[in-house]
């Protein structure tokens, strides 16, 4: 069983649509949950961050961690064709200098006009 | 942040060659990490550099197979040892700047 597990999609909704995307994990001991977005041919960038459990908003995106059921969330609000690229989860023991990331295989989306 | 540049881009190379690939980081950074992005696969971490010292390896990866040097706090380099097809992938380097994670453009491999 992978450590994180996230559907790779693909995934196509239209202009405007709420996109939910999530991954699971297996290891208890994660701490901190990140969300990347890879444009075709790009490297990853950081998204948004996450420590233990709640809820995270940052304009139309938002993230949830539900620790109980390892469980993440990254929903995206009044999605934009702009948002069209490929969203992977990320997860660490640790937050620091060196902390090792966990990745999930990425989930590609496609926002059609 | 931090902007990251890797050379080459990409390239195609016969088995049995080696293949290096330089990072090059627009600040100084403690640590550099090397990734591996497969098709179809998650990004999975290769090793650690740190400026001074031996990289550090993960399970499945071993110096032989993809020597780093790491002679200042701005450059790293990973090579790609007696390349097989196995090897085709996206190589990624990664530095730790202010507790986020930044990523170059990625060198795509093919191995013919």
């Amino acid at each position: 069983q992978k450590e994180v597990e996230q559907d790779p999609g693909p995934l196509s909704v239209p202009e405007g649509a709420i996109v939910s995307l999530n991954c699971t994990y297996s290891n208890s001991a994660f701490q901190y949950f990140m969300w990347y977005r890879q444009y075709s041919r790009k490297g990853p960038e950081l998204l948004m961050y996450t420590y233990s459990s709640g809820n995270k908003e940052d304009g139309r995106f938002t993230a949830q961690v539900d620790k109980s059921s390892k469980y993440i969330s990254l929903f995206i609000r009044d999605s934009q064709p702009s948002d069209s690229a490929t969203y992977l989860c990320a997860m660490s023991l640790i937050y620091n200098q060196g902390g090792k990331l966990i990745f999930g295989q990425g989930t590609e989306l496609s926002v059609k006009p | 942040s931090a902007v990251i540049s890797q050379k080459p881009s990409r390239d195609i190379c016969q088995r049995g060659t080696s293949l290096t690939i330089q990072c090059q980081v627009d600040s100084q950074v403690t640590m550099m990490f090397w990734y591996r992005q497969q098709p179809g696969q998650s990004l999975t971490l290769i090793a650690t550099a740190n400026q001074g010292s031996e990289a550090t390896y993960e399970s499945g990866f071993v110096i032989d197979k993809f020597p780093i040097s790491r002679p200042n706090l701005t450059f790293s380099t990973l090579t790609v040892s007696n390349m097989s097809p196995e090897d085709s992938s996206i190589y990624l380097c990664s530095v730790d700047k202010n507790y986020e994670q930044y990523f170059g453009p990625g060198t795509r491999l093919t191995v013919t």
